[in-house]
């Protein structure tokens, strides 16, 4: 069954530490994308790529980067640069060549402690 | 990236209709009108896309005037596992395909 995974559900940070978010998808899609999704609020785009080796920051990059080194993976890692870090994180695919919605996954919820 | 506006939040019972408006004034030629519902801790999921005219699903319709300003998802007989967030966003069909999230609209279905 294809679809987008998104490990762990829920990640906990201390204060100055990296965390990575993983991403993995089957669909064989060639774009991922990262969201960040505050309470009560809509997403916004952190980075997407379109293909493998490439990647463009969206409109909330800082803080944050990414590697696409395979098709099929898109982690994202919160720097400690980020100072507000806490929030859900959506990972999405897209298959470019066809006009299909985007598919997202579960998320994870990074808390600080 | 067009900008879409659609009510905070909408009340509605168990077996009604839901009709929910999203305004995007700044649509361009080549944009379609996708709708997704978001339950709390989990992602998207898509419900319906449009271009013009109606759209039908076995979950919604989508309704689309001429001029395209506007746009209207339709759930019938709604149940209490409707009580969602549902996004309207237009979408580009360039090759970035970055979407625009607003606020949605938080239905909740009462007994």
């Amino acid at each position: 069954d294809g679809g987008i995974t998104q490990s762990p559900k829920y990640l906990f940070r201390k204060e100055g530490q990296n965390v990575t978010l993983s991403c993995e998808q089957n669909l064989n899609h060639d774009a991922m994308y990262w969201y960040r999704q505050d309470p009560g609020q809509g997403l916004r785009l952190i980075y997407y790529s379109q293909i493998v080796n490439d990647f463009q920051k969206g409109d909330i990059a800082e803080g944050y980067s990414v590697s696409r080194e395979k098709k099929e993976s898109f982690p994202l890692t919160v720097t400690s640069a980020q100072k507000n870090p806490t929030a859900f994180y959506l990972c999405a695919s897209w298959d470019s060549g066809r006009h299909q919605p985007q598919h997202f996954g579960d998320g994870t919820r990074l808390s600080i402690l | 990236l067009a900008k879409t506006t659609q009510p905070i939040s909408m009340d509605s019972y168990e077996g009604q209709e839901v009709n929910i408006t999203c305004s995007h004034n700044n649509i361009a030629t080549n944009d379609y009108i996708t709708w997704y519902q978001q339950f709390p801790s989990q992602g998207p999921r898509f419900i319906i896309q449009g271009y013009k005219t109606k759209v039908t699903n076995e979950v919604a319709s989508l309704f689309i005037p001429a001029d395209r300003k506007s746009s209207t998802l339709s759930l019938p007989r709604v149940s209490l596992s409707d009580t969602a967030v549902y996004y309207c966003l237009v979408e580009s069909s360039g090759s970035a395909r970055q979407l625009t999230f607003g606020s949605g609209t938080q239905l909740t279905v009462l007994p």
